[in-house]
């Protein structure tokens, strides 16, 4: 089986301040992590995604993500926000061919990123 | 362009009317999935296929019902709207990438009244 738990449903930086979104997962066998993140009246925008290449991974919009596996998390950070980056931001975790949940995601409760001037 | 669309955007009908949420998918991906999310809150899983005349239900219940006659094309259909159905429905899609990384439509919003 695997979970997903996303550490606070709001968070709220100030433009240019560092933004730090906190996931931790659960997984019976080697997971796969991704970070969506959902726009208003939008669907999922893939934003990452580690796929056990390499633990520090890079995405779109200066986003990036640390895979611990001693702490069963996959941080996203930002170095500076942006007012542009005010949406809500899902973690989620799939199995390899090896779980029992092959080829599902199963998404965290989302995190709400508001911006402030 | 490959791309993942649903129609309508934005749907409001009364009780007891049959809908069909569309969706289809250029990617040619084999893997398809539905989505329910309420305002603020996470997706639950409420359908998915594998590929043609393959169809599963979610972890969430639902009353609604999908078929897969086609790849690319997965529709979802509500035989007798209730105002518990109003939500937003998203549509996914994977392909043989191994990641399973899910790409997604952009959201059906229904509601009934």
């Amino acid at each position: 089986a695997q979970s997903v738990t996303q550490l606070g449903s709001h968070v709220s930086v100030s433009e240019g301040a560092l933004v730090l979104l906190r996931c931790n997962y659960s997984s019976s066998v080697p997971p796969y992590l991704f970070w969506y993140v959902q726009y208003p009246n939008q669907g999922l925008q893939l934003l990452l995604k580690y796929t056990s290449a390499a633990t520090l991974v890079k995405g779109i919009n200066g986003f990036e993500a640390e895979f611990k596996k001693s702490e069963t998390s996959f941080h996203l950070t930002k170095p500076s926000a942006h007012m542009s980056d005010a949406a809500e931001y899902f973690c989620a975790v799939s199995e390899n061919a090896g779980g029992t949940s092959y080829g599902k995601l199963t998404f965290g409760q989302g995190t709400i990123l508001t911006v402030h001037p | 362009e490959a791309d993942i669309y649903q129609t309508p955007r934005y749907l409001v009908i009364g009780t007891g009317k049959k809908i069909t949420l569309e969706c289809s998918q250029t990617m040619g991906h084999d893997k398809m999935y539905w989505y329910q999310q309420d305002p603020g809150m996470e997706l639950h899983l409420i359908h998915y296929s594998y590929g043609v005349n393959s169809t599963e239900k979610g972890d969430l219940s639902s009353e609604s019902t999908v078929s897969r006659i086609r790849t690319e094309h997965f529709p979802l259909t509500l035989e007798s709207a209730r105002p518990s159905h109003t939500s937003q429905y998203l549509c996914a899609s994977s392909g043989t990438s191994g990641y399973n990384e899910q790409f997604f439509g952009p959201g059906t919003r229904l509601t009934v009244l």
